[in-house]
């Protein structure tokens, strides 16, 4: 198996732009995360899914943040507009939800995001 | 109370050394606790992981110890090498919930 695909692996934007980040999670999985690391603020969880709908959004920043999942394979965070405190990496994680037993988070290699 | 406070932020070991990483927790609603490791320019890869039903979780080299009443958990790393030199989150979750609080990462860096 591939794993957790991102992409990109590096976006360099200017304040004001839009930014879409890509996911693609491991195939059965049913269970998608987006988080952002920092060095201040570390590992910060912003929303997940669980078949393809959102059941937790409270730790998207502000309305400038969306994330949707069209399907089982495929999910975008967007950021619109970036702004210079966005830069961070972002994560995506995807799980098989196993019933309350501990969640096994299997993550992708990331997206750096700078905004100049 | 959804905190989780991990230390020390960095710390350095010589080969063949045990390295220990300290968690601590205030929510009693936590059961499952898992360690991540996270090397360079990758996402955080699940180590290992425990629940509060055991006090003591040994894989290979790696441990964690857990002290229920003291609301306390650590990973400790028998043997240290040089490849285990990464940065190691601990997190925990609620019974039943999907949701990690991971603690601030300890940036581990094991000399040859």
């Amino acid at each position: 198996d591939a794993g957790v695909i991102q992409s990109p692996r590096h976006e360099v934007t200017e304040m004001g732009q839009e930014v879409t980040l890509r996911c693609k999670p491991i195939s059965g999985h049913n269970s998608l995360f987006w988080y952002r690391q920092t060095m201040m603020r570390g590992l910060e969880l912003l929303i997940y899914f669980n078949n393809n709908v959102p059941i937790d959004d409270s730790g998207m920043p502000e309305d400038r943040f969306s994330a949707k999942m069209p399907n089982a394979s495929f999910s975008t965070l967007k950021i619109q507009p970036s702004e210079p405190r966005d830069s961070a990496v972002y994560f995506c994680a995807s799980s098989l939800r196993a019933g309350g037993l501990g969640e096994k988070l299997f993550f992708g290699s990331g997206t750096q995001l700078s905004v100049l | 109370q959804q905190q989780v406070k991990q230390s020390p932020q960095s710390l350095i070991v010589q080969k063949g050394g045990i390295s220990i990483i300290n968690c601590a927790y205030e929510n009693t609603a936590f059961d499952y606790f898992p360690w991540y490791q996270q090397f360079p320019g990758k996402g955080p890869a699940l180590l290992i992981a425990i629940r509060p039903d055991v006090s003591e979780k040994k894989e290979g080299r790696f441990t964690i110890s857990f002290n229920k009443s003291a609301k306390q958990f650590s990973l400790h790393i028998m043997d240290s090498q040089p490849g285990d030199s990464a940065t190691y989150f601990c997190a925990a979750s609620m019974q039943g919930a999907q949701k990690l609080v991971f603690g601030q990462g300890t940036r581990l860096t094991i000399n040859p």
